[in-house]
Parts: structure tokens; C-alpha cells; sequence
């Protein structure tokens, strides 16, 4: 069973760095194939597509936050951290992870977390 | 970006309705486009995958057609479970969009 669950901080203040950490199971990260995914949906926004780490060690960032977001995994805890610097209240929203499968097109996120809400705030 | 556009944003409609949900592309996309669902507290989960492939364990009153720019999704007898929050996806070019989603309300 494939589970997916994200941590961190609930509040951060503008100009830090804000870290997520997802955990998961039922999934090896170094499969062909597996790679996690992390979203997020501001207020009265769409979600937002971050970033991706693959089974290969590949990162792939959206282009429009590339030079804030770091993502990086931990094979051996089952962990893949998300680092976004230069926080500001626009950064506001849900932040969720997924599994998503590349095995062949079309790629897809097949599991998700349920979610951290972090709120920016001074 | 490869925007999707959504249409409604939201509906109302009753248990044992059939409810179609549509989703267009800014861009041909092939059949790059996915489905999921968002239920209030859950986390998000997948129902379609290539436009028009079920994803395993959803029910089959759930389907999808379309490709190129225009795609919809279907619910062919409305449960109650089903009364959620529904965002199509493209994964066919970097960075990966979402539509604005369409919210699924009782009436």
C-alpha cells in the first residue's frame, strides 16, 4: 500500500526558507519508474505544479519558482525534501506530495498526501 | 505554459444525475490529460490518465474522452461520494498545469 504523507512547519515568516519533508511507503524510490512529485494550492488558485525528483536522481522544477526550489531524497529514510527560499505570503497554501509514475507517457500522479497547510506570515 | 481551462467552475446536481465536466486546452496536447478528484480533508486522487484510461479501482460510472485541446470527463449516475472537487491536469510539456477545477455541489 502506497502512502505519502508531508511535514513541516504550519507558519513561517516572510524571507526564510521553508522545508518539507515527504515520507513514504510502499514504494522504492529507486525503482524505474517511481518519482515524487510535490504541488501546492494557494487561495483561489489553481494547483501549482513545484517539482519532481525521479527514480534516476533527475530533478525537474517549474520554471517560474526554479531558482527558489531545491528538491532532494533520502533513499535510505524513504524521504524527499522540498527547500523554497525567499518565503513571502503569496507562498500561502497547501503544499502536497504525490507519487507520480514514468514509466510511459502520459505521467501521471497515481498517490497523494493529504497535505500541509503553511501559512506565511510575519 | 499550457493553460486548461475548466467549464463550469462549479455545478449543482443531484444523486442519480449524469454530470459532464469539460476541459480545454490552450494547446494541442495529445491525449496527455488527466483527471482527479478532490474531496474537503482528503487527499487528491487520480480517476482518468491518458484522457480516457480508468484508473484502477475507480468506478466505472467515470469516464473520459477527448484529445488534442478538447477533453471532458463524465459521471454517468451521480453518487454521493462523488460530490467533490474535480481538476483536470496535461502532463505533456513542462511545467505540468492544472485547470481551476469544477466543484461538484449537492443541489
Amino acid at each position: 500500500q502506497v502512502t505519502l504523507k508531508e511535514s513541516g512547519p504550519a507558519l513561517v515568516k516572510p524571507s526564510q526558507t521553508l522545508t518539507l519533508t515527504c515520507t513514504f511507503s510502499g514504494f522504492s524510490l529507486i525503482a524505474s519508474g517511481n518519482c515524487v512529485t510535490w504541488i501546492r494550492q494557494s487561495p483561489g488558485k489553481p494547483l501549482e505544479w513545484l517539482a519532481r525528483i525521479d527514480w534516476d536522481g533527475d530533478e525537474f522544477y517549474n520554471p517560474s519558482l526554479k531558482t527558489r526550489l531545491s528538491i532532494s531524497r533520502d533513499i535510505a529514510k524513504n524521504q524527499v525534501v522540498l527547500a523554497m527560499t525567499g518565503i513571502d505570503p503569496l507562498d500561502t497554501g497547501t503544499y502536497y506530495c504525490g507519487r507520480l509514475r514514468a514509466i510511459t507517457a502520459p505521467y501521471y500522479i497515481d498517490y497523494w498526501g493529504q497535505g500541509i497547510q503553511v501559512t506565511v506570515s510575519s | 505554459d499550457i493553460q486548461l481551462t475548466q467549464s463550469p467552475s462549479s455545478l449543482s446536481a443531484s444523486v442519480g444525475d449524469r454530470v459532464t465536466i469539460s476541459c480545454r486546452a490552450s494547446q494541442t496536447i495529445g491525449d496527455f490529460l488527466n483527471w482527479y478528484q478532490h474531496r474537503p480533508g482528503e487527499a487528491p486522487s487520480l480517476l482518468m490518465y491518458g484522457a480516457s484510461n480508468l484508473q484502477r479501482g475507480v468506478p466505472s460510472r467515470f469516464s473520459g474522452r477527448g484529445s488534442g485541446t478538447d477533453f471532458t470527463l463524465t459521471i454517468s449516475t451521480l453518487q454521493p461520494e462523488d460530490f467533490a472537487t474535480y481538476y483536470c491536469q496535461q502532463s505533456y510539456a513542462t511545467p505540468w498545469t492544472f485547470g481551476q477545477g469544477t466543484k461538484v455541489e449537492i443541489k
